[in-house]
C-alpha cells in the first residue's frame, strides 16, 4: 500500500525556519497537502497542490515539492504554530488516499 | 461561512454499531463531496470513504469496504456514516470534511481529492 513518510518531529526556536519533509514514490505525479492540527482542535488546510496557500493562512507558510518530496516551510515559526502537521496525497494508481503520520512541530 | 456539525460522542459495546451525522451549512450541500475520515488515540489520520450528495454515490477505503455505509438526506443538509461490528480498534475521533472542489472537478486523473473545511469531530469510544 502506498505510504508517505515524515519525521516525526521538528523543533525550532521562535523565528527560526521550520521545515517539514514528507516522502512518496507519487508525489512526482500527484500533489501534496498539508494539514496543521492543534492540541484537541480538528485538522485545518494549510497548503494545497504542493504549494498554494488557502485564504486566511499566515505568509509564513509555503510549500514545495521536488521529485519524491514534498516539504512544507514556515519562516519565522511562532509559538502558535506548534501543532502536528499531516502530508496527504492520492497514490497514482488506485486513486487511494493517503495521509503521512505527522510532524509535531515544537517551537520553544 | 461554511460550517460542519457532527452529533455527540458516543460509547458503544463491541459488536455494535454506531451512527455519526455531519450537518451541512453556508454552502450548496449538494455541490461538494462530502469525505470521513478518522484518527485514533495518539494516533494519525486515515479516509475512510465519502459520498456524492447529489447522487447518493459512495466510495469507500478498502479497509473499511462492507462494514461502513455512508448516506445523505438533502432535506436536511446532513449526512450520515454508520460503521458496524464495532471493535476497540475503533475507538477514535471521527471527522467529516467537505471536498474542497465543486462535484465533477478532476485533476490529474483523480477526483474528490482534498478536504477543506472539517467538521468539529465526534468521539466514538467502543468499550465493554
Amino acid at each position: 500500500s502506498y505510504e508517505l513518510t515524515q519525521p516525526p518531529s521538528v523543533s525550532v526556536s521562535p523565528g527560526q525556519t521550520a521545515r517539514i519533509t514528507c516522502s512518496g514514490d507519487a508525489l512526482p505525479q500527484k500533489y501534496a497537502y498539508w494539514y496543521q492540527q492543534k492540541s484537541g482542535q480538528a485538522p485545518v488546510l494549510v497548503m494545497y497542490e504542493d504549494s498554494k496557500r488557502p485564504s486566511g493562512i499566515s505568509e509564513r507558510f509555503s510549500g514545495s515539492s521536488s521529485g519524491t518530496m514534498a516539504t512544507l516551510t514556515i519562516s519565522g515559526a511562532q509559538i502558535e504554530d506548534e501543532a502536528d502537521y499531516y502530508c496527504y496525497s492520492i497514490d497514482s494508481t488506485a486513486n487511494h488516499r493517503v495521509f503521512g503520520g505527522g510532524t509535531k512541530l515544537t517551537v520553544l | 461561512q461554511v460550517q460542519l456539525v457532527q452529533s455527540g460522542a458516543e460509547v458503544k459495546k463491541p459488536g455494535a454499531s454506531v451512527r455519526v451525522s455531519c450537518k451541512a451549512s453556508g454552502y450548496t450541500f449538494t455541490g461538494h463531496f462530502l469525505h470521513w475520515i478518522r484518527q485514533a488515540p495518539g494516533e494519525g489520520l486515515e479516509w475512510m470513504g465519502g459520498i456524492n450528495p447529489r447522487s447518493g454515490a459512495t466510495e469507500y477505503a478498502p479497509k473499511f469496504q462492507g462494514r461502513v455505509t455512508m448516506t445523505r438526506d438533502t432535506s436536511i443538509s446532513t449526512a450520515y456514516m454508520e460503521l458496524n461490528s464495532l471493535v476497540s480498534g475503533d475507538t477514535a475521533i471521527y471527522y467529516c470534511a467537505k471536498d474542497a472542489d465543486p462535484l465533477g472537478y478532476c485533476s490529474g486523473g483523480s477526483c474528490y481529492i482534498y478536504f477543506d473545511p472539517w467538521g468539529q469531530g465526534t468521539q466514538v469510544t467502543v468499550s465493554s
